[in-house]
């Protein structure tokens, strides 16, 4: 049972444009999400999170909307840069538990 | 401060073999995840520690072990090595308490023969 679903595998973009990646959740429990990047043979790199409680987190070119009601989130950056392609991991928390449920990535490619 | 690490950073076994990894958490994390990563899925959960004792837990069979000391340092164990145990093994680290951002270290690359 996929918790959370990175529904697009892939996605292309121009350099300058906007970049626009979605995460889906069914777990309700879940209060606290996060996006990463990753470029391979690397750990993941924290980019930004969101609490449950706000529906809007936004960090320099990065910003992260959440709809509880739809059960998700989209990570926004703009404009994009050659150097974001790499593959981007959103995951939820519940604090409950204190696990983190990651999805299963998308590859972006910002085309110069 | 210091980044999350772990050693080794490549591990070349052979089937049946046994294997251990380390991962040293950001100084004052006494929360220690690992996770395996194969090609085309996501981080997949194998454990959890916090103080010494076991948190949570994933779905991987008993082949995988884990365990964590006193200064929050933790090894994962992998018995009875398989193909399929080829992956890139990740660990993040936390404080231990709510909504808080998981650190991740570099990952050691396993590659079972």
């Amino acid at each position: 049972d996929q918790q959370v679903k990175q529904n697009s595998p892939s996605l292309s973009v121009q350099e300058g444009r906007i970049s626009i990646l979605n995460c889906d959740y069914t777990n309700s429990m879940f209060d606290y999400f996060l996006w990463y990047k990753k470029y391979p043979a690397e750990g993941p790199t924290f980019l930004i999170s969101i609490s449950s409680i706000k529906d809007k987190n936004e960090d320099g070119r990065f910003t992260v909307f959440l709809n509880k009601s739809a059960k998700h989130l989209s990570l926004h950056i703009v404009p994009s840069q050659p150097g974001d392609s790499a593959v981007y991991f959103c995951a939820a928390c519940d604090s409950g538990t204190y696990k983190y449920i990651f999805g299963t990535g998308t590859r972006l490619k910002v085309l110069a | 401060k210091a980044g999350v690490t772990q050693t080794p950073r490549y591990l070349i076994k052979t089937r049946g073999q046994q294997v251990t990894l380390s991962c040293s958490p950001i100084s004052g994390h006494r929360s220690v995840s690992w996770y395996q990563q194969t090609p085309g899925q996501g981080l997949q959960f194998l454990f959890e520690y916090f103080s010494e004792t076991q948190r949570n837990k994933g779905n991987f069979p008993g082949r995988f072990s884990g365990r964590q000391f006193s200064n929050s340092r933790s090894e994962m164990n992998v018995s009875t090595l398989e193909l399929g145990d080829s992956a890139l093994y990740l660990c993040a680290s936390t404080p231990g308490r709510s909504q808080e951002t998981q650190y991740f270290g570099p990952g050691t690359r396993l590659l079972v023969l």
